[in-house]
């Protein structure tokens, strides 16, 4: 069956330091990827995607993921992250399922 | 652009009720929207696929005689928690794919159930 895992499940940091939060999938196929964003009190947003073309994508807020296809990974990197980013990150793939299955979801602290 | 709604945002009802949310998409078409669930601390767990016309597409291990499912139009779809239990307290999150959008899914604000 698919999977999603994102092996980090809390992550605290201080103003500036540099994020990477590991997500892995298990499909042998095409997939299309997500990382989607959960601030406090509010509702899940598309941080980027990928579906093809360059691996490295950059999405909104300055946030950034990879594609390595051979390592059935999409880790999502922000080189300097603030306090505005403490949210709850989602990683989701998309297969010929039609459905997006999410991985268990990283808590982000940032403290000033 | 591509906005989702949920309501109500919240409901507490008392066990042997049914409680309908809605969810609609406010600026886009969707031919599809899904329907989840999330425990606290949890993941989103896929509850059922709903293309609008046709009936709905449930997940394995979801009951589609109590979590009813109408997709009317292709604004709107609604989740009925029939004879709610309090172990259907829950975060119900509804997600839209726009027609012709590819396979992005904008998610709604989500619906707090309380179950007493």
């Amino acid at each position: 069956a698919q999977s999603v895992s994102q092996h980090n499940h809390h992550v605290i940091l201080s103003e500036a330091a540099s994020l990477e939060l590991g997500c892995n999938y298990s499909y042998g196929g095409t997939v299309n990827l997500f990382w989607y964003v959960q601030y406090p009190g509010q509702h899940l947003q598309l941080l980027l995607k990928y579906f093809s073309g360059d691996p490295l994508v950059k999405g909104i807020k300055g946030f950034e993921a990879e594609f390595i296809k051979s390592k059935f990974s999409f880790n999502l990197r922000k080189p300097s992250v603030q306090w505005s980013d403490t949210a709850e990150y989602f990683c989701a793939v998309n297969t010929n399922t039609d459905k997006l299955i999410f991985g268990t979801g990283t808590r982000l602290q940032v403290f000033p | 652009g591509a906005v989702v709604s949920q309501h109500p945002s919240w409901v507490i009802c008392k066990s042997g009720t049914s409680v309908k949310i809605e969810c609609r998409s406010l600026d886009f078409q969707a031919t599809t929207m899904f329907w989840y669930r999330q425990f606290p601390k949890q993941s989103l767990m896929l509850m059922a696929t709903s293309n609008e016309g046709s009936k709905a597409t449930y997940e394995q291990g979801v009951e589609k005689d109590k979590f009813l499912i109408n997709h009317a139009s292709l604004t709107l779809s609604t989740l009925t928690v029939t004879s709610a239990h309090p172990e259907d307290s829950s975060f119900y999150i509804c997600s839209a794919r726009e027609v012709g959008g590819g396979e992005t899914q904008y998610f709604g604000p989500g619906t707090r159930l309380l179950v007493l």
